[in-house]
């Protein structure tokens, strides 16, 4: 089983329209967790840190579920340069240094 | 502010070949990971380090080895290269705050 698993996608969407991704992760002692986005033969960059209590950056919400050992990003307004692909992460047993990768889910934002 | 600064960003070897991928960070972070990205798969932890002297494996090490001399590198080397081993090659420095990652080495081995 994979530590992490997320919806590989497309999601293909309109300009303004609202679109949420979930990832589950397997190690219940997760301690942090973050969204990623890659852009097209790019690196990873730090989107934003989820937090128990939810937290919200601008048109992005991240929300984390302990019981069900799921993470969500939903993003609104969608905008034409959110086309990405966003990775769930999670690090394992407690340690910054292992960080786990979901395969990616693909955003195509559309005119 | 430079970050985590990868070279080569580009590579081919022939099978066979040795190499050595750079990786230097300027952010005082103790801990430094090796990935690769292949197509439709997720970053795969190749090696890390939690300090200077220290290294451990990841998921995927065979192949690979690395050192940790000093807080700033964290170089991964290929001991004899495979065609499996075409990848993206991305090394990050970590935090409490995520990875941070440098802008990757595109190595082909033919």
């Amino acid at each position: 089983r994979k530590e992490v698993e997320q919806d590989p996608g497309p999601f293909n969407v309109p300009e303004g329209a609202t679109v949420a991704f979930n990832c589950t992760y397997s190690n219940s002692a997760s301690q942090s967790f973050f969204w990623y986005r890659q852009d097209c033969r790019k690196e990873p960059k730090l989107l934003m840190s989820v937090y128990s209590s939810g937290n919200e950056d601008g048109r992005f919400t991240a929300q984390l579920n302990r019981a069900s050992q799921y993470i969500s990003l939903l993003i609104r307004d969608s905008k034409l340069s959110d086309s990405a692909t966003y990775l769930c992460v999670v690090n394992g047993e407690g340690n910054f240094n292992k960080f786990y990768f979901g395969s990616g889910t693909k955003l195509n934002v559309k005119p | 502010n430079a970050g985590v600064t990868q070279t080569p960003k580009f590579q081919v070897l022939k099978t066979g070949q040795s190499m050595t991928l750079q990786c230097a960070q300027d952010m005082n972070h103790e801990y430094m990971s090796w990935y690769r990205q292949d197509p439709g798969m997720g970053l795969r932890l190749i090696h890390y380090s939690v300090g200077a002297g220290i290294t451990d494996q990841g998921e995927v090490p065979n192949g690979y080895n690395v050192s940790r001399s000093t807080t700033e590198d964290f170089p991964l080397r290929l001991l004899s290269a495979a065609p499996s081993q075409t990848s993206v090659y991305f090394c990050a420095s970590s935090n409490s705050r995520g990875a941070f990652f440098g802008q990757g080495t595109r190595l082909t081995v033919v």
